[in-house]
């Protein structure tokens, strides 16, 4: 059962959007920044966003977050198959003292 | 190339020990807080310990807290995570991974932005 709760799985055909939720807490969500990894079969993580909204060098504008309260949505443009990949939201959270993640979404694009 | 790469991961029998290493290149690891995530296989992510830039805070996961000690050789560009006391729930792909230059840690909380870097981790099989 993980601390941040995502929803297991998403689809959408291609060029349509997508949006991945990240529910937590006060303790979080709510006082942390939220981080997204795309993590693409076989492979090691990779940061899509960071600091809640921020897209680092390289990463497409078809990517965005947001965050409001104690959840944080991340929102796909634009979809391609190469964006078929498990998604992951992470933060820290201040009365646990560790980082939680949540326990993934799988993007399928039909 | 800025990179970490991963080393130590292994078979290793319940109860037994194994010293993880990740070497840094190309990018200074003293900027940087430092993680260790794992994976175990067919599952999620699960975070199991970070250490601040000088290495004199650091925290864990429940679950390893007490058999496992990260630790950083700033002068090497060297994270390691030891791991004691192993169990058959350890096992799992370890990655490091590197925060962003503007995550810090205190002794009594963290802020924190986001992993920019991971390596391509590696494979810890803990059975009998």
């Amino acid at each position: 059962q993980s601390v941040l709760t995502q929803p297991p799985s998403v689809s959408a055909a291609p060029g349509q959007k997508v949006t991945i939720s990240c529910s937590g807490s006060s303790s979080n969500i709510g006082s942390n920044y939220v981080s997204w990894y795309q993590q693409l079969p076989g492979s090691a993580p990779k940061l899509l966003i960071s600091d809640n909204n921020y897209r680092p060098s390289g990463i497409p504008d078809r990517f965005s977050g947001s965050k409001s309260g104690t959840s944080a949505t991340l929102g796909i443009t634009g979809l391609q198959t190469g964006d078929e990949a498990d998604y992951y939201c992470g933060s820290w959270d201040s009365s646990l003292s560790v980082v939680v993640f949540g326990g993934g979404t799988k993007l399928t694009v039909l | 190339q800025v990179q970490l790469v991963e080393s130590g991961g292994g078979v290793v029998q319940p109860g037994r020990s194994l010293r993880l290493s990740c070497a840094a290149s190309a990018f200074t690891l003293s900027r940087h807080v430092m993680h260790w995530v794992r994976q175990a296989p067919g599952k999620g992510l699960e975070w199991v310990a970070i250490i601040s830039y000088d290495g004199d805070n650091t925290y864990y996961t429940a679950s390893v807290k007490g058999r496992f000690t990260i630790s950083r050789d700033n002068s090497k560009n060297t994270l390691s995570l030891q791991m004691n006391s192993l169990r058959p729930a350890d096992t799992a792909v370890y990655y490091c991974a590197r925060e962003g230059l503007a995550g810090h840690c205190s002794r009594t909380n963290c802020y924190l932005s986001g992993f920019d870097l991971w390596g391509h981790g590696t494979l810890v099989s803990v059975s009998s």
